[in-house]
């Protein structure tokens, strides 16, 4: 079975601080896809990033980073020089990545962050 | 291109009484997933609709109930509502055998009364 656990229930930071959300999780597939996704107010779900399991390779995109290590089954999220805007609750998924699986995603219990200004 | 629709965006009903939440997939996108969101569980995986045919379903009572049309829209339907399925459905779509990125709608929320 598939779990990940986002261990950090509610983070709040200072405009312009980084912060680093983090991410465990576990699965017995060998092959299997990462994500992150963000949740404002509103209620939709906005797709940040997704990450295969055979590239580890991290990623940088503007403000946002990612750090993923297989050896410690961790994806971890970073934003760097917080904003205001930021403010949402950040989700952790994982799916199966053999062809013909579904794209059932499993969620951890998501983190609040807070940017104050 | 327009995104997920879902429709109603909120709803009340009594208990006993049954919902149909609808959604709009992404054109071009086949898969069509359900999640219930709820401030104790979190985001629960209801189920997955591709080309009509369900593929995987979570661990929910058989109240819950769901289809796919041929234009890939989808509906979901609770029957016998308790106040516990109070949360908010949220939809996505995919464009389907693998997972890729899932694009989601607003969600509709449900209170139960």
């Amino acid at each position: 079975a598939q779990k990940v656990t986002q261990a950090q229930t509610e983070i709040s930071v200072v405009e312009k601080e980084d912060v680093t959300l983090d991410c465990v999780y576990e699965t017995r597939d060998t092959t299997y896809y990462l994500f992150w996704y963000k949740q404002p107010p509103s209620g939709e779900l906005v797709f940040l990033i997704r990450r295969n399991s055979f590239d580890e390779q991290n990623e940088i995109s503007g403000r946002y980073s990612w750090n993923f290590q297989k050896s410690t089954s961790s994806f971890n999220f970073t934003i760097t020089a917080s904003q205001v805007v930021d403010s949402a609750v950040y989700f952790c998924a994982l799916s199966e990545a053999r062809p013909g699986a579904n794209s059932k995603l499993t969620f951890g219990k998501g983190i609040t962050l807070s940017v104050r200004p | 291109k327009a995104g997920v629709t879902q429709t109603p965006r909120y709803l009340i009903k009594t208990r006993g009484q049954q919902v149909t939440l609808s959604c709009s997939p992404i054109s071009g996108h086949r898969s069509v997933s359900w999640y219930q969101q709820t401030p104790g569980q979190g985001l629960q995986f209801l189920f997955e609709y591709f080309s009509e045919t369900q593929r995987n379903k979570g661990n929910f009572p058989g109240r819950f109930s769901g289809r796919q049309f041929s234009n890939s829209r989808s509906e979901m339907n609770v029957s016998t509502l308790e106040l516990g399925d109070s949360a908010l459905y949220l939809c996505a779509s995919s464009r389907g055998q693998v997972a890729t990125e899932a694009f989601f709608g607003q969600g509709t929320r449900l209170t139960v009364v």
